[in-house]
Protein backbone atom coordinates (compact mmCIF):
# COMPACT_ATOMS: atom_id res chain seq x y z
CA UNK A 1 0.00 0.00 0.00
CA UNK A 2 1.05 3.73 -0.59
CA UNK A 3 2.57 5.40 2.40
CA UNK A 4 4.82 8.34 3.17
CA UNK A 5 6.43 8.00 6.25
CA UNK A 6 8.08 11.17 7.66
CA UNK A 7 11.36 11.52 9.88
CA UNK A 8 10.12 12.87 13.65
CA UNK A 9 9.80 16.29 15.44
CA UNK A 10 12.70 18.65 16.08
CA UNK A 11 13.14 21.52 18.53
CA UNK A 12 15.88 23.92 16.83
CA UNK A 13 17.59 27.20 18.10
CA UNK A 14 16.90 30.15 16.06
CA UNK A 15 19.73 30.10 12.79
CA UNK A 16 20.30 26.70 12.90
CA UNK A 17 19.25 24.53 9.60
CA UNK A 18 16.99 21.20 9.81
CA UNK A 19 16.23 18.48 7.34
CA UNK A 20 12.88 16.55 7.03
CA UNK A 21 12.46 13.49 5.51
CA UNK A 22 9.51 11.95 3.69
CA UNK A 23 10.01 8.09 2.31
CA UNK A 24 7.96 6.97 -0.33
CA UNK A 25 6.84 3.21 -0.46
CA UNK A 26 4.27 1.25 -2.62
CA UNK A 27 4.46 3.05 -6.02
CA UNK A 28 6.80 4.25 -8.75
CA UNK A 29 8.48 7.32 -7.16
CA UNK A 30 9.37 9.10 -10.00
CA UNK A 31 6.19 8.73 -11.67
CA UNK A 32 4.48 11.44 -9.25
CA UNK A 33 5.50 15.18 -7.95
CA UNK A 34 6.17 15.50 -4.55
CA UNK A 35 4.56 19.04 -2.75
CA UNK A 36 5.32 20.24 0.18
CA UNK A 37 2.98 22.07 2.52
CA UNK A 38 3.02 23.96 5.62
CA UNK A 39 0.47 24.61 8.47
CA UNK A 40 1.37 27.31 11.14
CA UNK A 41 0.31 26.29 14.71
CA UNK A 42 -3.61 26.90 14.39
CA UNK A 43 -3.33 28.10 10.53
CA UNK A 44 -4.74 26.21 7.79
CA UNK A 45 -2.51 24.95 4.48
CA UNK A 46 0.15 26.78 2.99
CA UNK A 47 1.81 25.24 -0.57
CA UNK A 48 5.53 25.47 -0.66
CA UNK A 49 6.02 24.23 -3.76
CA UNK A 50 7.36 21.14 -5.75
CA UNK A 51 9.77 18.88 -6.87
CA UNK A 52 9.47 16.37 -10.10
CA UNK A 53 11.39 13.71 -9.63
CA UNK A 54 11.55 12.77 -12.98
CA UNK A 55 13.58 15.79 -13.93
CA UNK A 56 14.42 16.64 -10.55
CA UNK A 57 13.30 20.41 -11.43
CA UNK A 58 11.49 22.36 -8.37
CA UNK A 59 8.85 24.79 -8.42
CA UNK A 60 8.91 27.28 -4.86
CA UNK A 61 5.87 29.37 -4.13
CA UNK A 62 6.93 33.06 -3.23
CA UNK A 63 8.09 33.00 0.44
CA UNK A 64 9.73 30.33 0.08
CA UNK A 65 12.69 30.99 -1.91
CA UNK A 66 16.16 30.97 -0.81
CA UNK A 67 16.52 29.60 2.86
CA UNK A 68 13.71 26.63 1.18
CA UNK A 69 15.50 23.58 -0.75
CA UNK A 70 13.54 20.31 -2.03
CA UNK A 71 15.59 17.56 -3.24
CA UNK A 72 15.49 13.98 -3.58
CA UNK A 73 17.37 10.43 -3.41
CA UNK A 74 15.49 8.61 -6.49
CA UNK A 75 17.57 5.53 -5.62
CA UNK A 76 15.78 5.42 -1.60
CA UNK A 77 12.84 6.62 -2.92
CA UNK A 78 12.84 9.67 -0.61
CA UNK A 79 12.58 13.23 -0.32
CA UNK A 80 13.56 15.78 1.39
CA UNK A 81 13.10 19.31 2.82
CA UNK A 82 15.70 21.51 4.32
CA UNK A 83 15.29 25.01 5.71
CA UNK A 84 17.69 27.12 6.33
CA UNK A 85 18.80 29.80 9.09
CA UNK A 86 15.75 29.10 11.34
CA UNK A 87 13.53 31.74 12.74
CA UNK A 88 10.82 31.23 15.19
CA UNK A 89 8.10 32.20 12.40
CA UNK A 90 9.14 28.80 10.72
CA UNK A 91 7.60 26.77 13.45
CA UNK A 92 5.04 24.64 12.16
CA UNK A 93 4.10 21.17 10.75
CA UNK A 94 5.40 20.13 7.30
CA UNK A 95 3.47 17.82 5.21
CA UNK A 96 4.89 15.95 2.13
CA UNK A 97 2.21 15.01 -0.30
CA UNK A 98 2.30 13.34 -3.68
CA UNK A 99 0.24 14.02 -7.08
CA UNK A 100 0.18 12.16 -9.71
CA UNK A 101 2.41 13.55 -12.70
CA UNK A 102 0.16 11.80 -15.65
CA UNK A 103 -3.53 13.86 -14.13
CA UNK A 104 -4.04 17.38 -14.82
CA UNK A 105 -5.98 18.14 -11.41
CA UNK A 106 -2.90 17.74 -9.84
CA UNK A 107 -4.62 16.34 -6.39
CA UNK A 108 -2.80 15.57 -3.36
CA UNK A 109 -4.09 12.10 -2.97
CA UNK A 110 -1.69 10.64 0.12
CA UNK A 111 0.07 12.67 2.28
CA UNK A 112 2.55 12.11 4.89
CA UNK A 113 1.73 12.39 8.85
CA UNK A 114 3.37 15.96 9.28
CA UNK A 115 6.47 16.95 10.96
CA UNK A 116 6.68 19.55 13.70
CA UNK A 117 8.98 21.75 13.22
CA UNK A 118 9.75 23.97 15.94
CA UNK A 119 11.92 26.54 16.73
CA UNK A 120 12.56 28.45 20.13
CA UNK A 121 15.81 29.32 21.95
CA UNK B 1 -1.88 34.43 -6.92
CA UNK B 2 -5.91 32.75 -7.30
CA UNK B 3 -7.65 33.37 -3.87
CA UNK B 4 -9.57 30.71 -2.72
CA UNK B 5 -12.41 31.89 -0.28
CA UNK B 6 -14.89 29.73 1.64
CA UNK B 7 -17.84 30.24 3.36
CA UNK B 8 -18.77 29.92 6.22
CA UNK B 9 -15.64 29.92 8.43
CA UNK B 10 -17.02 27.57 10.25
CA UNK B 11 -20.73 26.36 11.65
CA UNK B 12 -22.24 23.92 13.98
CA UNK B 13 -24.41 20.65 12.51
CA UNK B 14 -26.27 17.94 14.36
CA UNK B 15 -25.42 14.27 13.02
CA UNK B 16 -27.86 13.56 10.03
CA UNK B 17 -27.42 17.03 8.72
CA UNK B 18 -27.15 17.74 5.29
CA UNK B 19 -23.97 20.16 5.54
CA UNK B 20 -22.90 22.61 2.30
CA UNK B 21 -19.99 24.40 2.27
CA UNK B 22 -18.93 27.30 -0.77
CA UNK B 23 -15.87 27.94 -2.07
CA UNK B 24 -15.16 30.68 -4.59
CA UNK B 25 -11.69 31.62 -6.79
CA UNK B 26 -10.49 35.10 -7.33
CA UNK B 27 -10.77 33.80 -11.22
CA UNK B 28 -12.04 31.16 -13.04
CA UNK B 29 -9.91 27.69 -12.35
CA UNK B 30 -12.42 25.04 -14.74
CA UNK B 31 -12.87 22.12 -12.88
CA UNK B 32 -9.43 22.33 -11.19
CA UNK B 33 -10.75 22.09 -7.64
CA UNK B 34 -10.01 19.51 -5.22
CA UNK B 35 -11.66 19.01 -1.10
CA UNK B 36 -9.54 18.01 1.22
CA UNK B 37 -11.23 16.79 5.09
CA UNK B 38 -8.62 17.61 7.95
CA UNK B 39 -8.81 16.09 11.41
CA UNK B 40 -6.91 17.87 14.09
CA UNK B 41 -3.62 16.11 14.27
CA UNK B 42 -3.70 14.38 11.25
CA UNK B 43 -2.99 14.96 7.54
CA UNK B 44 -5.79 16.14 5.31
CA UNK B 45 -7.46 13.41 3.28
CA UNK B 46 -8.33 13.89 -0.22
CA UNK B 47 -12.39 13.67 -1.03
CA UNK B 48 -13.13 15.60 -4.23
CA UNK B 49 -11.02 16.09 -7.18
CA UNK B 50 -11.37 17.50 -10.08
CA UNK B 51 -14.53 19.41 -8.49
CA UNK B 52 -16.84 16.57 -8.52
CA UNK B 53 -14.80 12.97 -8.53
CA UNK B 54 -15.26 11.32 -5.48
CA UNK B 55 -11.53 10.17 -4.50
CA UNK B 56 -11.63 6.43 -4.19
CA UNK B 57 -12.64 5.13 -1.15
CA UNK B 58 -14.45 7.86 -0.12
CA UNK B 59 -18.08 7.81 1.25
CA UNK B 60 -20.77 8.89 -0.65
CA UNK B 61 -22.50 11.23 1.33
CA UNK B 62 -19.77 13.32 0.09
CA UNK B 63 -20.28 15.24 -3.33
CA UNK B 64 -18.90 18.08 -4.82
CA UNK B 65 -19.90 20.33 -7.68
CA UNK B 66 -19.14 23.71 -9.59
CA UNK B 67 -17.14 25.07 -12.29
CA UNK B 68 -15.58 28.52 -13.05
CA UNK B 69 -15.59 30.36 -9.45
CA UNK B 70 -18.16 29.03 -7.67
CA UNK B 71 -17.91 25.28 -5.89
CA UNK B 72 -19.99 23.02 -3.47
CA UNK B 73 -18.84 20.24 -1.17
CA UNK B 74 -22.18 18.90 0.09
CA UNK B 75 -22.23 16.47 2.91
CA UNK B 76 -25.69 14.93 2.67
CA UNK B 77 -25.96 13.59 6.10
CA UNK B 78 -23.34 14.50 8.79
CA UNK B 79 -22.24 11.35 10.57
CA UNK B 80 -20.12 11.73 13.66
CA UNK B 81 -16.31 11.12 12.42
CA UNK B 82 -17.23 14.32 9.90
CA UNK B 83 -16.79 16.80 12.10
CA UNK B 84 -12.99 18.12 11.31
CA UNK B 85 -12.04 20.73 8.81
CA UNK B 86 -12.32 20.76 5.37
CA UNK B 87 -10.02 22.62 3.13
CA UNK B 88 -10.36 23.70 -0.84
CA UNK B 89 -7.44 24.03 -3.32
CA UNK B 90 -7.20 25.19 -6.81
CA UNK B 91 -4.78 23.66 -9.04
CA UNK B 92 -5.35 25.73 -12.13
CA UNK B 93 -1.97 27.51 -12.11
CA UNK B 94 0.97 27.41 -9.50
CA UNK B 95 1.34 28.61 -6.67
CA UNK B 96 -1.20 26.01 -5.67
CA UNK B 97 -3.74 27.68 -2.94
CA UNK B 98 -6.23 26.39 -0.54
CA UNK B 99 -9.18 28.17 1.33
CA UNK B 100 -8.92 29.31 4.27
CA UNK B 101 -11.05 26.40 6.01
CA UNK B 102 -14.60 25.32 7.08
CA UNK B 103 -14.53 23.42 10.21
CA UNK B 104 -17.67 22.03 10.99
CA UNK B 105 -18.51 21.89 14.94
CA UNK B 106 -21.02 19.55 16.71
CA UNK B 107 -24.12 21.39 17.65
Amino acid sequence: QVQLVQSGSELKKPGASVKVSCKASGYTFTSYHMNWVRQAPGQGLEWMGRTKPNTGKSTYAQGFTGRFVFSLDTSASTAYLQISSLKAEDTAVYFCARDYGGSPYDDFDFWGQGTLVTVSS
Amino acid sequence: DVQMTQSPSSLSASVGDRVTIACRASQTINIYLNWYLQKPGKAPQLLIYAASSLQSGVPSRFSGSGSGTDFTLTISSLQPEDFATYYCQQTFSTPITFGQGTRVEIK
